[in-house]
């Protein structure tokens, strides 16, 4: 069975809800951000990404939010359907490092 | 296109042996990274490679070694497998500053 993410942050919500997944960011100076989904077994899945230049970016039923004062990134889900339910992970990306570093991530559960 | 391919799924090592976690990408992507995913502790950055030749260390190198001999194939080696080391690995691939495609992970067990 999927042993990660067994102590991960769990966000429920009931089906047809909007969601809203929260990320603080370390590095201050990270101009590039992206959402993953994580769902059991498989590997992480590119949902939407954001360049410090920007604010908001939307995609199809999801919108990512960058508040650089504070480094964090939101991520809203809108309508929330049982095939949301999975671990949500921001990543930023270190500058001049070509690295891009993990959050610990958040378990998105859907409710019926 | 296959992607980002890992061999093999599954794997229990004792103590002491070494193996290589085998990643091809065929995207023809620059950058290629390793990480490794235990429970609660998200994705870690083991090795990263810009290009083929050059590799870097990434957050908990120690233990384990990379080369980049082809753009396709990043190896991931254990010198000497310890407990610690038992993760689920990904490797991923993507070009500069963009999307990163992840392999499907390695699931390693050290006894």
């Amino acid at each position: 069975g999927e042993s990660v993410g067994l102590h991960l942050p769990t966000l429920s919500v009931q089906e047809g809800d909007n969601s809203i997944i929260n990320c603080a960011y370390s590095n201050s100076a990270s101009d590039y951000f992206i959402w993953y989904k994580q769902e059991s077994g498989k590997g992480p899945q590119f949902i939407i990404d954001i360049r410090s230049n920007m604010d908001k970016r939307q995609g199809q039923r999801v919108t990512v939010l960058l508040n650089k004062t504070v480094k964090h990134l939101s991520l809203q889900i809108a309508a929330t359907q049982p095939g949301d339910s999975a671990v949500y992970f921001c990543a930023e990306n270190w500058p001049g490092t070509y690295k891009y570093i993990f959050g610990t991530g958040t378990r998105l559960k859907v409710l019926a | 296109n296959a992607g980002v391919t890992q061999t093999p799924k599954f794997q229990v090592l004792k103590t002491g042996q070494s193996m290589t976690l085998q990643c091809a990408q065929d995207m023809n992507h620059e950058y290629m990274s390793w990480y490794r995913q235990d429970p609660g502790m998200g994705l870690r950055l083991i090795h990263y490679s810009v290009g083929a030749g050059i590799t870097d260390q990434g957050e908990v190198p120690n233990g384990y070694n990379v080369s980049r001999s082809t753009t396709e194939d990043f190896p991931l080696r254990l010198l000497s497998a310890a407990p610690s080391q038992t993760s689920v690995y990904f490797c991923a691939s993507r070009e500069r500053q963009n999307e990163q495609y992840f392999g499907p992970g390695t699931r390693l067990t050290v006894t």
